[in-house]
């Protein structure tokens, strides 16, 4: 069974900078890993931001930004919003199928 | 504009089965796949599996592999979950998702499951 982790909660100041890190138990995570980021609010679905490492969706704000650092998947999000406070997934194609990061929970404070 | 529209919530017994739908609007429902999501009260999220609304091929999670059925119906764009021999641990929201090329985009609204006796 293949992990992916993430960091389990990361707060960040108003307007200030963060950058999530998404890793696989398998190795370095690649393109070919196909990596995701999702943002969900509490109550709500799962909302895509970015997709193909660093591709943002017509509706992400260009704040947010995708990324491969050291390995892992990265999303920075520059200029963070208190709209931004939310649970962030990131998903990787791995080992045959869809793997979900544990979720990194952002406070904006 | 693209949307999933999913069923309403269900509470089921142990051991019965589940069956959610998801109709899709808004785009060629058979140009596109629907992955399958879900996740339990306070934890994160998990991937079921997914189907090709084209030509009906499936990848499934392995850990679900033997109870746990996806199909569409082309005619009525919907897609279609099936999961049988049902615990408490399958209490969760259940989501789909349009999937293309390792891209799952629009989601539905999300269906509650409870397993209670």
């Amino acid at each position: 069974q293949t992990v992916v982790t993430q960091e389990p909660s990361l707060t960040v100041s108003p307007g200030g900078t963060v950058t999530l890190t998404c890793a696989s138990s398998i190795g370095a995570v690649t393109t070919s890993y196909y990596p995701n980021w999702f943002q969900q609010k509490p109550g709500q679905a799962p909302r895509a931001l970015i997709c193909y490492v660093s591709n943002r969706h017509s509706w992400t704000p260009a704040r947010f930004s995708g990324s491969l650092l050291g390995g892992k998947a990265a999303l920075t999000l520059s200029g963070a919003q208190p709209e931004d406070e939310a649970e962030y997934y990131c998903l990787l194609h791995q080992g045959g199928g869809w793997v979900f990061g544990g979720g990194t929970k952002l406070t904006v404070l | 504009q693209v949307q999933l529209v999913q069923s309403g919530a269900e509470v089921n017994k142990p051991g019965a089965s589940l069956r959610v739908s998801c109709k899709a609007t808004g785009y060629t429902f058979t140009n596109y796949g629907i992955s399958w999501v879900r996740q339990a009260p306070g934890q994160g999220l998990e991937w079921m599996g997914w189907i090709s609304a084209h030509d009906g091929r499936t990848n499934y999670a392995q850990r679900l592999l033997d109870r746990f059925t996806m199909t569409t119906d082309a005619s009525t764009s919907t897609a279609y979950m099936e999961l049988r021999s049902l615990t408490f641990d399958d209490t969760a929201v259940y989501y789909c998702a349009r999937d293309y090329n390792f891209v799952p985009d629009y989601w539905g609204q999300g269906t509650l499951v409870t397993v209670s006796s």
